[in-house]
């Protein structure tokens, strides 16, 4: 099986541009898809990205979602950061029996 | 709009049972494979158990395999967790979600979860 790697945090400032990395230990990122999920503190997680790129309704489009086949990795863009992306993201993706796996999440601060 | 109700949780001693429920409307509950997913107080998501559209398939986390058991019942729109044998470690907040794409392999809808707690 693989593993997906987060940092344990970020932090960045309002209004600028942040980007978390996900990156698969062995198998090509390419060949499951990479979600990303966020989990405001005291709350249940959302879905900010599937797909690898895909929004669902009412995300808006200051979040955006990139696979990199040279570095194995899936990247999340967060641009214009508000205080109120302040979460903890994880990114998932699942293996050839359809077991998910997770990211260990990254913590995201703006300040 | 889809919602998920979990429930079932609570305070139970080590090595006993508990049987978690997520209640699942808005959406073809029928049509669609179902997760479990967990977290630990502090600790990040953890895959815990899938169960396909009919009930037919089923997989579980090495973690659990053999201590827990995921059915769903498709005439009340209800997919269960059963838990035997429970450790400190499986205590945390169990999610249900409804599994998209051709393999399930992503939700876009979590429910709040319920809280297990194992202690003496």
């Amino acid at each position: 099986n693989f593993m997906l790697t987060q940092p344990h945090s970020v932090s960045e400032s309002p209004g600028k541009t942040v980007t978390i990395s996900c990156t698969r230990s062995s198998g090509s990122i390419a060949s499951n898809y990479v979600q990303w999920y966020r989990q405001r503190p005291g709350s249940a997680p959302s879905t900010v990205i599937y797909e690898d790129k895909k929004r669902p309704s009412g995300v808006p489009d200051r979040f955006s979602g990139s696979i990199d086949s040279s570095s194995n990795s899936a990247s999340l863009t967060i641009s214009g950061l508000k205080t109120e992306d302040e979460a903890d993201y994880y990114c998932q993706s699942y293996d050839s029996t359809n077991h998910w796996v997770f990211g260990g999440g990254t913590k995201l601060t703006v300040l | 709009q889809v919602q998920l109700v979990e429930s079932g949780g609570g305070v139970v001693q080590p090595g006993r049972s508990l049987r978690l429920s997520c209640a699942a409307s808005g959406f073809t509950f029928r049509s669609y494979a179902m997760h479990w997913v967990r977290q630990a107080p502090g600790k990040g998501l953890e895959w815990v158990a899938l169960i396909s559209d009919d009930g037919s398939i089923k997989y579980y986390a090495d973690s659990v395999k053999g201590r827990f058991t995921i059915s769903r019942d498709n005439s009340k729109n209800t997919v269960y967790l059963q838990m035997y044998s429970l450790r400190p470690e499986d205590r945390g907040v169990y999610y249900c979600a409804p599994g998209f794409g051709s393999g399930a392999y992503y939700t876009d809808s979590w429910g709040q979860g319920t809280l297990v707690t194992v202690s003496s």
